[in-house]
């Protein structure tokens, strides 16, 4: 079946400590995403990438980094530098980034700090 | 500022029953889209309903049809013969142009369905 997946479910995080979170998708899709939601409130978008090699910030990119080098693989890393970094992370991949397009979720990765 | 506002942040329906949920954007472009997304307790995030801003007939995807106002900038969606299954959070969200191209998402409404 085609779909995304991102592993670990769950991921402890020790002060000082970079982690990455991981997200494959197999539905060829050109563009993918990274966003946070905190309790009792929406999305908000970390990391975007339109195609293999390229990615952009965000509206919360500062204390995260991405990297894009093959086209069904976009990790996210959680570096020390975010402070505050407990929360619940999503993936989501399109075949392109217009709105036309809808994105396809995985089914999220909860960070906590230890 | 590009918002998306639900007011409404926990709502609760009977069985078989219609329920609406409310959403108001803020946006200065003319053609956009709007989206209806479902979290249940999986936390998956489902796409629910899809409009485009250009549009003027409303969208519909069986037992959900929304109702789009875009002079009023509002995108309620309803949910008709309720069932147990659409107990969830609701996300309401806008595609934005500026800046970086994305998804800007409302606070969310989470629904009760009593049996």
């Amino acid at each position: 079946d085609g779909g995304i997946t991102q592993s670990p479910k769950y991921l402890f995080r020790k002060e000082g400590q970079n982690v990455t979170l991981s997200c494959e998708q197999n539905l060829n899709h050109d563009a993918m995403y990274w966003y946070r939601q905190d309790p009792g409130q929406g999305l908000r978008l970390i990391y975007y990438s339109q195609i293999v090699n390229d990615f952009q910030k965000g509206d919360i990119a500062e204390g995260y980094s991405v990297s894009r080098e093959k086209k069904e693989s976009f990790p996210l890393t959680v570096t020390s530098a975010q402070k505050n970094p407990t929360a619940f992370y999503l993936c989501a991949s399109s075949i392109n980034s217009t709105p036309a397009k809808p994105q396809h979720f995985g089914d999220g990765t909860r960070l906590s700090i230890l | 500022a590009q918002t998306v506002t639900q007011s409404q942040p926990e709502m609760s329906v009977q069985e078989a029953e219609t329920v609406t949920l409310s959403c108001t954007y803020d946006t200065s472009e003319s053609d956009y889209y709007l989206f209806w997304y479902k979290q249940p307790p999986s936390r998956q995030m489902i796409l629910v309903i899809r409009q485009e801003a250009y549009k003027q007939q409303n969208a519909t995807e069986n037992r959900f049809s929304v109702n789009f106002q875009k002079a009023a900038k509002s995108f309620s969606l309803k949910i008709s013969d309720s069932q147990l299954g659409d107990a969830a959070m609701y996300f309401c969200a806008r595609f934005t142009y500026q800046g970086a191209q994305k998804l800007v998402f409302g606070q969310g409404t989470r629904l009760t369905i009593n049996p």
